[in-house]
């Protein structure tokens, strides 16, 4: 079982360019999410989906875009990059948007933006 | 705000016990989780919280006190492995998980 994977794995990206984080998950699930993880800070909500055509912005939404097109993926876009935007990006699922539905993470992909 | 507190870092030694708190003041509470994340890699669910007491799940518990806006995670008879970040995270009114920056756990042989 792949759960959900995540593409590139890591990325060197010039700033102003743009580029699309890819995120596909084969669980069935409802709900997914995109998260930042910065040093000393705890994961941050970009943007989250709790069902196929429909999104939401999480905290730090801009300079980001998201689509749920289908129930798997859940592609991330930065329309021009920004050094701010180095980061480790995770995508996550949950088979429900509320109460306990734990989240499982995909593997990240590393971006840096120079 | 909303804002979730944990200890930076703690060290403790292989096949003792660590108790990693978290404090918690978010805009309404539905659970709190804490997930588990080695370095490199993503973080893996380990328990779920919504209401008071102690859960208890093999060499892990997690302890909820919504009074005080508390937790803790329990690790007994530390393993090697266990080195790892311990993230506290809470679901809000809204439904969104909000996360505490996470204690880096160093154990020691």
């Amino acid at each position: 079982t792949a759960g959900i994977t995540q593409a590139p794995t890591s990325q060197i990206l010039a700033a102003g360019r743009s580029m699309t984080l890819r995120c596909t998950q084969d669980m069935r699930h409802n709900a997914m999410y995109w998260y930042r993880q910065d040093l000393g800070l705890g994961l941050r909500l970009i943007h989250y989906s709790n069902t196929a055509g429909t999104t939401g912005k999480g905290e730090v939404p801009d300079g980001y875009s998201v689509s749920r097109a289908n129930t798997d993926d859940f592609p991330l876009t930065l329309a021009s990059a920004v050094p701010s935007q180095t980061s480790v990006y995770f995508c996550a699922s949950s088979d429900s948007s509320e109460g306990q539905g734990e989240q499982f993470f995909g593997p990240g992909t590393r971006l840096t933006v120079l | 705000g909303q804002n979730i507190d944990q200890p930076t870092e703690m060290t403790a030694t292989e096949g003792a016990i660590v108790q990693i708190n978290c404090t918690y003041q978010t805009s309404g509470f539905n659970g709190l989780f804490w997930y588990q994340q080695h370095a490199g890699e993503a973080p893996t669910f380990l328990s779920y919280n919504v209401l008071d007491g102690l859960e208890e799940k093999g060499r892990f518990s997690s302890f909820l006190s919504r009074s005080k806006g508390y937790s803790y995670l329990l690790l007994k008879e530390l393993q090697m492995k266990d080195s790892a970040s311990y993230l506290c995270a809470v679901m809000d009114s809204n439904y969104q998980l909000i996360w505490g920056a996470g204690t880096k756990l160093i154990i020691k042989p």
